[in-house]
């Protein structure tokens, strides 16, 4: 069955350092999405992406985050300079198309700034 | 207005009883009502979703009930077993749009043998 696949499962940084979070959402799917998840709460969207650009954004996803599909697979999330707070389970998810309404989800990328 | 509550927090329950979640939302706006079921360190996984056209959805022993007037949904495991203890969201979007999800705190489930 396809799934949507994420790495790092685990990537450690530094405060300031940049990271890239990578995904690879199911191969005909065109809505693909980043949520993130800190220890304990809620899922919380971050941006929606859709033919080579953002759809939607939340007030979470500021200047230091930035979000790619760099070929035709790949699809990934940009912390520009990690701050302690951008600590967080952060979500790939793709959908089909919108008719389908059902959002797959990665299992995670766990990002500790240190 | 974007918020959706859930409730409890963490619920037990005895193998064999009946698992029970609730949620509430505010934006009439929301037309998709998705459940997903999260195990620790994965991600969270589509269990089962409602449009507001139905009052309630069946899939096996996970039954959504939808209240439109209320702006309620539910989620009610039948026979629950050791197997589904999890954690649960509910969540809601627009059809419409760029359907970003907009989830409920999480409800974690423990059935006990």
């Amino acid at each position: 069955e396809p799934e949507v696949t994420q790495t790092p499962s685990h990537q450690v940084t530094q405060m300031g350092q940049e990271v890239i979070l990578r995904c690879v959402p199911i191969s005909n799917h065109l809505y693909f999405y980043w949520y993130r998840q800190i220890l304990g709460q809620k899922v919380e969207f971050l941006v929606s992406f859709y033919n080579n650009e953002i759809s939607e954004k939340s007030e979470i996803f500021d200047d230091q985050f930035s979000v790619e599909r760099p070929d035709g697979s790949n699809f990934t999330l940009k912390i520009r300079s990690t701050k302690l707070e951008d600590s967080a389970m952060y979500f790939c998810a793709s959908i089909k198309d919108l008719s389908s309404y059902e959002q797959y989800f990665g299992p995670g990328t766990r990002l500790t700034v240190t | 207005q974007q918020q959706v509550k859930q409730s409890p927090q963490s619920l037990i329950v005895q193998k064999g009883g009946i698992s029970i979640i609730n949620c509430a939302y505010e934006n009439t706006a929301f037309d998709y009502f998705p459940w997903y079921q999260q195990f620790p360190g994965k991600g969270p996984a589509l269990l089962i979703a409602i449009r507001p056209d139905v009052s309630e959805k069946k899939e096996g022993r996970f039954t959504i009930s939808f209240n439109k007037s209320a702006k309620q949904f539910s989620l009610h495991i039948m026979d629950s077993q050791p197997g589904d203890s999890a954690t649960y969201f509910c969540a809601a979007s627009t059809v419409q749009g760029a359907q970003k999800l907009v989830f409920g705190q999480g409800t974690r489930l423990t059935i006990n043998p």
